[in-house]
């Protein structure tokens, strides 16, 4: 079957630019997740949703961010007014467990640079 | 605060050899979990294998085991017989199973270079 896909794959943004991240979970997966990946680091979490509820928004550096589910499949991640610490990697990630053992599966990634 | 290790930043291993990567972790949690991941160049994170803490013996996914030491708060990847296409970043995380999010944390990294 088909895995998690994002896209845009590459997105180049003017500081100040407006810009929206999409993700597709693998179908049935109840929980998704959003991390941060700088140059060189591990990734980090920002955000998950359990189906179409938003449970944990820790991760988000600032009010600049913001992500959404609204119907529990397909997720974006928003981000207002760029800066240049913004410039990363993207990851998606899709569990069909809440508890257990989730391993999660990911996409392949949007790389955001911030010109 | 949960937190994953990982000492070493790059690793070289001759092609058909074994080769260990080394994580260590720190929780004050009695329940979670244990995962590898490999990441190649084109981006995409993919699972190896898993590890509770419950989990009487070490894990094992074809090529891949988990020397999983409690006591020590160690979980070292090991590779048997590595290929050209093991070559990768290789990620050390840790799920916490009381929680009810499930969110990973990630250690830095640990990049492998086969040789052929």
């Amino acid at each position: 079957g088909a895995g998690v896909s994002q896209s845009p794959r590459y997105k180049v943004a003017k500081r100040g630019q407006d810009v929206a991240l999409r993700c597709d979970p693998i179908s049935g997966h109840v929980s998704l997740f959003w991390y941060q990946q700088a140059l060189g680091q591990g990734p980090e979490f920002l955000t998950y949703f359990q189906n179409e509820a938003q449970l944990d928004k820790s991760g988000l550096p600032s009010d600049r961010f913001f992500a959404e589910r609204p119907e529990g499949s397909v997720s974006t991640l928003k981000i207002q007014r760029t800066q240049q610490e913004d410039s990363a990697v993207y990851l998606c990630a899709s569990s069909l467990e809440v508890s257990g053992r989730g391993e999660q599966y990911f996409g392949p990634g949007t790389r955001l640079t911030v010109t | 605060a949960q937190k994953i290790t990982q000492t070493q930043p790059g690793m070289f291993v001759q092609e058909k050899e074994a080769v260990t990567l080394d994580c260590t972790y720190d929780t004050s949690d009695p329940s979670y979990g244990l995962f590898w991941y490999k990441q190649p160049s084109s981006g995409e994170m993919i699972f190896l294998i898993y590890q509770g803490s419950y989990d009487q013996q070490n894990a094992t996914e074809g090529r891949y085991s988990l020397n999983f030491q409690k006591a020590r708060k160690s979980a070292n990847l090991v590779i048997s017989a590595s290929q050209l296409g093991d070559s990768a970043m290789y990620f050390c995380a840790m799920r916490d199973r009381s929680s009810n999010t499930g969110k990973l944390i990630f250690g830095q990294g640990t990049t492998l270079q086969v040789k052929p």
